[in-house]
């Protein structure tokens, strides 16, 4: 199985920062990645797939980067509503596995 | 707009069956494939199986198969995963979530869950 490694695992930071969460590949997976955002209680929402595609409707304060091992996923100004769990998830090989996620919280 | 409801969980003893299924609307369910993630109370998103738009492919991680089975009736737009022998480290919150085209792999939508507890 690929595994995938986020980090940091939390964050906390102010509003208008900017954020950044890293995820790692055990292997090259080319651009086959996807970015989710839940809240507590609530299901996951996908962000960005491809590794940078933003999804239809999602704000353009999200982004993507990176291919082969290293992503990026960045908040450009961190707002209140964007407190959540972020995981990134591969699909380059079965099964699909997801990063542990980061916990974003407001300072 | 489209909307996913999962039902059919609950408590059960270790061994034990149970179905959920995934109520679909708001757009042709019988061209999407669709997937079951789940999540363990306080952990992180785990896939568990996918079913393409005709059932006619499914895939499952290791830990599961042989135990779960997918599958769907799209005359009834109802996705359902059957968990057979099932086990305390199964215990989670299931999802089904949509695959926005032919297995492109992401979820686009998701339901709200249901939650399943494996316990004695």
């Amino acid at each position: 199985d690929i595994q995938m490694t986020q980090s940091p695992s939390s964050l906390s930071a102010s509003v208008g920062d900017r954020v950044t969460i890293t995820c790692r590949a055990s292997q090259d997976i080319s651009n086959y990645l996807n970015w989710y955002q839940q809240k507590p209680g609530k299901a996951p929402k996908l962000l960005i797939y491809d590794a940078s595609n933003l999804e239809t409707g999602v704000p353009s304060g999200f982004s993507g980067s990176g291919s082969g091992t290293d992503f990026t996923f960045t908040i450009t100004s961190l707002q209140p509503e964007d407190i959540a769990t972020y995981y990134c998830q591969q699909y380059h090989n079965l099964p699909l596995t997801f990063g542990g996620g980061t916990k974003v919280d407001i300072k | 707009q489209v909307q996913l409801g999962e039902s059919g969980g609950g408590v059960v003893h270790p061994g034990r069956s149970l179905r959920l299924s995934c109520a679909a609307s708001g757009f042709t369910f019988s061209t999407y494939a669709m997937h079951w993630v789940r999540q363990a109370p306080g952990k992180g998103l785990e896939w568990v199986a996918v079913i393409s738009s005709d059932g006619g492919n499914k895939y499952y991680r290791d830990s599961v198969r042989g135990r779960f089975t997918i599958s769907r009736d799209n005359s009834k737009n109802t996705l359902f995963l059957q968990l057979n022998s099932l086990r305390a480290e199964d215990t989670a919150v299931y999802y089904c979530a949509r695959d926005p085209g032919g297995l492109q792999w992401r979820f686009d939508y998701w339901g709200q869950g249901t939650l399943v507890t494996v316990s004695s």
